[in-house]
């Protein structure tokens, strides 16, 4: 069984479309990260929620909204899809506490935005 | 957030160890030392973590300097299957910061045949 899944691995589409991008992780952690990958390969942190609440917001733009209906699921809505939004985006998840922190990562979905 | 540097790409022969090093001269006291290796198209994997004393585990083993400026990853057998870019992370340890990973450039680690 996977134990983080993105939905879709592949998404194009058009400048100015909404796009959402799902992710599920069967692991039973309490807390659940998207990053973005850009083309110069460098991984960014973009939110986190623990237990559903909103922990981590980076400088990402409003466009951008993240979506947590239960502790298993984190999902990333984007409105008005820019070229530059075009990147994999990767989501984990870990289980919080002091001394262990592994984040499991899903495949990632490559977003491309013509 | 606090800086960690690597080389930008080592080079090693398979079935032979490897040490990939990282400084982390700001390190403070309650930064756990990780690292993450991603393998082509996949998503980041985590490796093994650290605090103060070395750490080994199936994959790797971690030595940690006695003043935690730096560290080093050691593959001791290097397969193919190891050709990832290797990330030297620090997080702090305390849960309020909210236990975000910065991820630098990497070491993009080549293993030849």
């Amino acid at each position: 069984d996977t134990a983080v899944s993105q939905t879709p691995k592949y998404l194009v589409t058009q400048m100015g479309n909404d796009k959402s991008i799902k992710c599920e992780q069967n692991l039973g952690h309490d807390t659940m990260y998207w990053y973005k990958q850009d083309s110069k390969k460098f991984l960014k942190i973009m939110f986190s929620y623990n237990n559903k609440e909103l922990i981590i917001n980076e400088t990402v733009p409003n466009r951008f909204s993240p979506k947590s209906p239960d502790k298993a699921h984190l999902n990333l809505h984007i409105n008005s899809l820019e070229l530059g939004d075009s990147a994999v985006y990767f989501c984990a998840s870990s289980q919080v506490d002091r001394s262990s922190y592994e984040q499991y990562f899903g495949p990632g979905t490559r977003l491309t935005v013509t | 957030d606090a800086k960690t540097t690597q080389p930008n790409s080592m080079e090693s022969n398979e079935e032979e160890p490897v040490h990939l090093p990282c400084n982390h001269s700001t390190i403070s006291g309650t930064d756990y030392i990780h690292w993450y290796r991603q393998l082509p198209s996949q998503g980041p994997e985590y490796v093994i973590h650290g605090l103060t004393s070395n750490v080994n585990n199936r994959m790797a083993s971690l030595a940690i300097a006695e003043d935690r400026k730096s560290s080093t990853l050691i593959l001791h057998r290097a397969t193919l299957r190891d050709a990832a870019v290797y990330y030297c992370i620090l997080r702090d340890g305390v849960l309020n910061h909210g236990n975000k990973l910065v991820f630098g450039a990497g070491t993009i680690l080549r293993v030849k045949s």
